[in-house]
């Protein structure tokens, strides 16, 4: 599969706790993003990466939220001390020189 | 700043039938990108269709075509000889030219196909 991969598909914390989210890209893609997406609304941006360099964060993201993306290649989302309102579908996509995104089925993170 | 509205929550359509999906846009690019993805249940996000904005002819792929409006910022989806597989969620996005992390999405359609 040359897909987007993201693990884990589903997490269940409890409030407080860390959690910790991977994206795997499509291999040549040089563009990578994360989305947040909650019921019955389209996905949020929240961050993006060229390469290794994180180039832009959204004000969504805020610090509880740390993003990595080392050599380039796959992608960790972490969340530090989670809220109940962080209970969101996690989205990530990457692209290459085309203009659309390709999307992973996301991790469902939900906080109790 | 740039907004994406789908307002139709949601809408059903009869399989084999046509069936039209409704987004507008706020912006004030001259050049960007359109796009309609589709989100079946629980699955990934797939790209429908894609229109650039200095493409005048509208974007056709398979049973999917768009209307494209530019001056009224419209772009709709119709989606010809409804297939019980078109049931998702559909979700219309705006790209700019120039900015790679920019892609604003609508709330979504809910479409439902009935047999």
């Amino acid at each position: 599969d040359t897909g987007v991969s993201q693990d884990p598909r589903h997490k269940i914390t409890k409030r407080g706790q860390n959690v910790t989210f991977r994206c795997d890209p499509i291999s040549e893609h040089n563009r990578l993003y994360w989305y947040r997406q909650t019921l019955g609304q389209g996905p949020e941006f929240l961050t993006y990466f060229q390469n290794e360099a994180q180039l832009e964060k959204s004000r969504l993201l805020s610090d509880r939220f740390s993003a990595e993306r080392p050599k380039g290649s796959f992608s960790t989302l972490e969340i530090q001390r989670t809220e109940q309102g962080d209970s969101a579908m996690y989205l990530c996509a990457s692209s290459s020189d085309f203009p659309e995104a390709f999307f992973g089925q996301g991790t469902r993170l939900t906080v109790v | 700043a740039q907004t994406v509205t789908q307002s139709q929550p949601e809408m059903s359509v009869q399989e084999a039938e046509t069936v039209t999906l409704s987004c507008t846009y706020d912006t004030s690019e001259s050049d960007y990108y359109l796009f309609w993805y589709k989100q079946p249940p629980s699955r990934q996000m797939i790209l429908v269709i894609r229109q650039e904005a200095y493409k005048q002819q509208n974007a056709t792929e398979n049973r999917f075509s768009v209307n494209f409006q530019k001056a009224a910022k419209s772009f709709s989806l119709k989606i010809s000889d409804s297939q019980l597989g078109d049931a998702a969620m559909y979700f219309c996005a705006y790209r700019t030219l120039f900015n790679n992390n920019d892609m604003r999405f609508g709330a979504g359609t809910r479409l439902t196909v009935k047999p």
